[in-house]
């Protein structure tokens, strides 16, 4: 069973400031997407990873797929209220009859003024 | 907008009884998948499918079947829910030749 970690798992912090957020496995994925998931609703897809050694940036968000695509890592700079929900990573990986992500538990993220 | 809505979005019921959710789409893709979402476990798959009448289990399947047999919906069915069963559910679809999945707004679901 493939298994994804991710840390910390709650983290508070203040606005304006930065933070990072782990996503490890033992499991090499073809693949791996960071989604944001707010109360009540379902996960949002943010960024897929593909390469490994890629960073992607989104904005304020940078995204890092590690040299092995085993590992990930979510780093927000100037951390702002709208940034709170709960980060999810997930890995991909192909099956004989269909593409299934691993999820992993998630990070809740609270960004108070 | 992925164009997927799931019914009801809230249900509560007794032990035992038989619950049916059902998971929609407008874009005609191929690959639909359920997960359940708990606390301390995140999305765990279900069931998915390939194709119309093309099934197969996810990790957490025991309890639940699924059907399809047109490509718009995908139904889940717990045949007699039991309280391990409370849960939100989510539907995703996949478009074909990416790997990434866009997910339904959820249903919560009570098994008192």
């Amino acid at each position: 069973t493939q298994l994804l970690e991710q840390s910390p798992q709650f983290l508070s912090i203040q606005e304006g400031e930065n933070l990072t957020v782990y996503c490890n496995s033992s499991s090499v994925f073809s693949s791996l997407q960071w989604y944001r998931q707010e109360p009540g609703e379902g996960p949002v897809l943010l960024v897929t990873v593909v390469t490994g050694g890629e960073v992607k940036k989104l904005k304020r968000l940078t995204f890092q797929f590690g040299d092995a695509r085993k590992d990930s890592s979510l780093h927000i700079t100037a951390a702002q209220p709208g940034d709170t929900g709960l980060y999810l990573c997930a890995g991909a990986s192909n099956t004989g009859t269909a593409s299934k992500l691993t999820f992993g538990t998630g990070t809740r993220l609270q960004v108070t003024l | 907008d992925a164009g997927i809505t799931q019914s009801p979005r809230h249900k509560v019921t007794e032990t035992g009884t038989p619950v049916t959710l059902r998971c929609h789409q407008t874009e005609n893709h191929r690959y639909m998948y359920w997960y359940r979402q708990d606390p301390g476990h995140g999305l765990r798959l279900i069931h998915y499918s390939y194709g119309v009448k093309d099934t197969d289990k996810g990790e957490v399947s025991d309890g639940y079947s699924v059907s399809r047999s047109k490509t718009e919906d995908f139904l889940l069915t717990l045949e007699s829910a039991t309280s391990s069963q409370t849960s939100v559910y989510f539907c995703a679809i996949r478009p074909t030749g990416l790997n990434e999945q866009f997910f339904g707004p959820g249903t919560r679901l009570t098994v008192l």
